[in-house]
């Protein structure tokens, strides 16, 4: 399968603050780079792509930056808030349609 | 908002016995999957469906199970002679096209296998 892992499996941020979440990917062919949160008892929650011919994508308080020469991932997220507290993770998308994920980091954020 | 649904929410069964999860994707969506997740580890991939059959499927994905569209709407994952290390979330996905990473997840099926 492909392998799609992150640097820290927790991360504590204060309220706030902002927070980086990385990631490492290994498939130089996937087309679509992913994040997704997971709260507690839920589904996986899309929350930013970013094809793999760009190197950064804003959304709202969140920013995608892909570096395809260290394949590398990450998601940061501005002015944490409690509710950004979650598991999150990366995952890809070949040009397959097959969506794979990596291991997830737990952000956790203190008011 | 559309959103996909799975039933049951949590399915316990002994060991051997076969179970049913369920799924309705969202309504225009053309890809299905199922994905895998025990407790506290990562989402893993088990099986992608488009145009009435597999596109692909994992090495989790063996003889125990299947997947069917029975009709327009259901989208269901058998598994066969459950083990206890089938014990998981088990998350239905679909997506209306190719052109994007958004997956749409359901919120769950737990299986606890005795």
């Amino acid at each position: 399968g492909e392998s799609v892992g992150l640097h820290l499996p927790t991360l504590s941020v204060q309220e706030g603050d902002n927070s980086i979440i990385n990631c490492a990917y290994s498939n130089s062919a996937s087309d679509y780079f992913i994040w997704y949160k997971q709260e507690s008892g839920k589904g996986p929650q899309f929350i930013i792509d970013i094809r793999s011919n760009m190197d950064k994508r804003q959304g709202q308080r969140v920013t995608v930056l892909l570096n395809k020469t260290v394949k590398h991932l990450s998601l940061q997220i501005a002015a944490t808030q409690p509710g950004d507290s979650a598991v999150y993770f990366c995952a890809e998308k070949t040009f397959g349609n097959q969506f794979y994920f990596g291991t997830g980091t737990s952000l956790t954020v203190i008011p | 908002e559309p959103e996909v649904t799975q039933t049951p929410s949590h399915q316990v069964t002994q060991m051997g016995q076969e179970v049913i999860l369920r799924c309705v994707p969202i309504s225009n969506h053309l890809y299905f999957y199922w994905y895998r997740q025990i407790l506290g580890q990562k989402v893993e991939f088990l099986v992608s469906f488009y145009n009435n059959e597999i596109s692909e499927k994992s090495e989790i994905f063996d003889d125990q199970f299947s997947v069917e569209r029975p009709d327009g709407s259901n989208f269901t994952l058998k598994i066969r002679s459950t083990k206890l290390e089938d014990s998981a979330m088990y998350f239905c996905a679909s997506t209306p096209r190719i052109m994007s990473g958004e997956l749409f997840f359901g919120e769950g099926s737990r299986l606890t296998v005795l």
